[in-house]
């Protein structure tokens, strides 16, 4: 079975530019989370997006950030313009539970790591 | 490859000992609780999970303790490999199936 695929690995970017980052899901896993990782720290939860509504953005600095999930399968993060401290590892995960019991386990990508100087 | 975290908390365990990662949780509504293991440069792998009914859940080399009283939780790896070196994370899972992590703690076992 195909993973979380992710892209681009790395990225290196000046501050105020914007990045993109994109993430396919394992197929049919209805719900997608991005998280993002800063150096020495546990993920953080950004956006939950469940096929294309989104379930929970209350960490999502939408300031800046943003996501979709238009046809309830791939999702792409973007981030304009971008700060310092915006670089960090952007995980993708997908669930095939929507969180109503049973098996729930997340499955994630290797992520997307952001440089900003 | 990459390293997930510089200043992490790190356990150093000789090669076929046991290691034992600890974790504080602070969300008494948490219905599970999870280990995950990450590798560096890559992203975080399920390891074990138990549910807050529980105390104890055991996998392949693996036990997961849960002391719901002082909110804590333990991942014991018997017989530890050199392929068991990473980061490990606890998490504990919320309603809605939202995972928040803990702090994670570096093994290194030494051959």
């Amino acid at each position: 079975e195909a993973g979380v695929a992710q892209s681009p690995r790395y990225k290196i970017i000046e501050k105020r530019q914007s990045v993109a980052f994109w993430c396919n899901p394992i197929s049919g896993h209805a719900t997608l989370y991005w998280y993002q990782q800063i150096l020495g720290q546990g993920p953080k939860l950004l956006i939950q997006f469940q096929n294309n509504g989104v379930v929970d953005d209350s960490q999502l600095p939408k300031d800046r950030f943003s996501a979709e999930r238009l046809k309830g399968v791939d999702s792409t993060l973007k981030i304009q313009p971008a700060k310092l401290e915006d670089s960090a590892v952007y995980l993708c995960a997908s669930s095939p539970r929507p969180g109503q019991g049973g098996s729930w386990e997340l499955f994630f990508g290797e992520g997307s790591r952001l440089t900003v100087l | 490859g990459e390293s997930v975290g510089l200043h992490l908390p790190t356990l150093s365990v000789q090669e076929g000992d046991n290691s034992i990662i600890n974790c504080a949780y602070s969300n008494s509504a948490s219905d599970y609780f999870i280990w995950y293991k990450q590798e560096s440069g890559k992203g975080p792998q399920f390891i074990i999970d138990i549910r807050s009914n529980m105390d104890k859940r055991q996998g392949q080399r693996v036990t997961v303790l849960l002391n719901k009283t002082v909110k804590h939780l333990s991942l014991q790896i018997a017989a530890t490999q050199p392929g068991d070196s990473a980061v490990y994370f606890c998490a504990e899972r919320i309603t809605g199936n939202k995972l928040t992590f803990g702090g994670g703690t570096r093994v290194l076992v030494k051959p």
